[in-house]
């Protein structure tokens, strides 16, 4: 049982670029999430989603965009990157509604925008 | 605005010593207060979880101290080790909206 999984684990982009961040998962979850996690701040939620073909906003939705076309996969992508979106990228998913906090985190992508 | 706030940013302990973890928030509504542990190269992953009814909750050498009045919550890890050493985050839950919040993460450094 794989659970989370997040590809690339580290990339580096010029400033400009535009990539993708993948994200599938194998619990049969229907809410999935994208953090981003920066040093002495926490983990920001981007936008999450409660099921296929349904996203919304979350924390730091700026920058970025996501798509939710089947249960399993959840991408992040990047439009136009800069420096400010150098961080380290999780993407995590929940069971339902009534998961109390729980969340599966995936290993993160560590992203660098020079 | 961070709606809870996490201290220390760092602690270091030796082996056999009690590591002390503080947060506080800032909104009533919260349903659940869950802590995550983060080891390097890896995402969090759920420690241990409190609900606001309760003021505290121990499993093996973990345990939360929960303060309603005060909007406060702590983590006593007893008997540190050396294999305790992550980052540990705080985090609260609204079930309206279905929010999870997290604090600003305290790295924790157990020496030998």
């Amino acid at each position: 049982n794989a659970g989370v999984t997040q590809t690339p684990k580290f990339r580096i982009l010029k400033i400009g670029q535009s990539m993708t961040l993948q994200c599938t998962q194998d619990m049969n979850h229907n809410y999935m999430y994208w953090y981003r996690q920066d040093p002495g701040m926490g983990l920001k939620l981007i936008y999450y989603s409660v099921g296929a073909g349904i996203t919304d906003k979350g924390e730091v939705p700026n920058g970025y965009n996501v798509s939710r076309s089947t249960t399993e996969d959840f991408p992040l992508r990047l439009e136009l990157a800069a420096p400010s979106q150098t961080s380290v990228y999780f993407c995590a998913s929940s069971r339902d509604a009534s998961w109390s906090g729980e969340l599966f985190f995936g290993e993160g992508s560590r992203l660098t925008v020079l | 605005q961070q709606q809870v706030k996490q201290s220390p940013q760092s602690l270091i302990v030796q082996k056999g010593g009690i590591s002390i973890i503080n947060c506080a928030y800032e909104n009533t509504a919260f349903d659940y207060f869950p802590w995550y542990q983060q080891f390097p190269g890896k995402g969090p992953a759920l420690l241990i979880a409190i609900r606001p009814d309760v003021s505290e909750k121990k499993e093996g050498r973990f345990t939360i101290s929960f303060n309603k009045s005060a909007k406060q919550f702590s983590l006593h890890i007893m008997d540190s080790q050396p294999g305790d050493s992550a980052t540990y985050f705080c985090a609260a839950y609204k079930a309206a909206g279905n929010k999870l919040t997290f604090g600003g993460g305290t790295r924790v450094l157990v020496k030998p």
